[in-house]
């Protein structure tokens, strides 16, 4: 079965300072997808950013952007020019490729990110 | 274009008790999954739903289930209601024709059991 870590439970940042949340996965499979999604305290689930494994540029998306280091199993998020906004909880979530184990996002147990004014 | 969208947002039931949440995905998407975020436990995928069928089933007991609806929308059934049942329960739907079927939530519903 495949296993999300995220070892960072909280972090704290300046406004408009960068944060990278770290985050490790454990499978043996070849091809799978990855994804950062944000939960504010409106508690809706908000996707940030998605990388396919088949891919080796990195994922970016406006102040977000992650490092992709499929050997090691990796895949950190930054966040940069950090708003007030950003506060979340952020999730970490692999899934296999579609059709695959049944579509289920295995999720990590989330980084608090706390954006300071 | 709508989001996923979840009802009631929140639902209070004494032990014992049925409850049932209701959700629509997106418009065009045929997949529906349920989710259960119960405190200290993390993410857990409960259930998915494609084009009326149980595609797959989470490590949950019988007692929860649900159905989808020919227009895509979904229902998730909790019967005979246990304390740690209580938990925000999010409903995410995605497009096939999406190569990576990334899934969209909606808002949750928070089950309280008391």
């Amino acid at each position: 079965a495949q296993t999300v870590t995220q070892s960072q439970p909280e972090m704290s940042v300046q406004e408009a300072e960068t944060v990278t949340l770290s985050c490790t996965y454990d499978t043996s499979e070849n091809n799978y997808y990855l994804f950062w999604y944000k939960q504010p305290p409106s508690r809706q689930m908000i996707l940030v950013i998605r990388q396919e494994a088949y891919k080796q540029q990195n994922a970016t998306e406006n102040r977000f952007s992650v490092n992709f280091q499929k050997a090691a199993k990796s895949f950190s998020l930054k966040i940069s020019d950090s708003q007030l906004g950003d506060t979340a909880m952020y999730f970490c979530a692999f899934m296999k490729p579609p059709g695959a184990a049944g579509n289920k996002l295995t999720f990590g147990g989330g980084t608090r990110v706390l954006v300071k004014p | 274009e709508a989001g996923v969208t979840q009802s009631p947002t929140h639902l209070i039931k004494t032990r014992g008790q049925q409850a049932t949440l209701r959700c629509s995905p997106i418009s065009g998407h045929t997949s529906v999954y349920w989710y259960q975020q119960a405190l200290g436990l993390g993410l857990q995928f409960l259930l998915w739903y494609d084009e009326g069928e149980e595609r797959n089933r989470g490590n949950f007991p019988p007692r929860f289930s649900g159905r989808q609806f020919p227009n895509y929308s979904s229902e998730l059934n909790v019967n005979a209601l246990e304390l740690e049942d209580s938990a925000l329960y999010l409903c995410a739907s995605s497009s096939l024709e999406d190569v990576t079927d990334t899934q969209y939530f909606g808002p949750g519903t928070r089950l309280t059991v008391l």
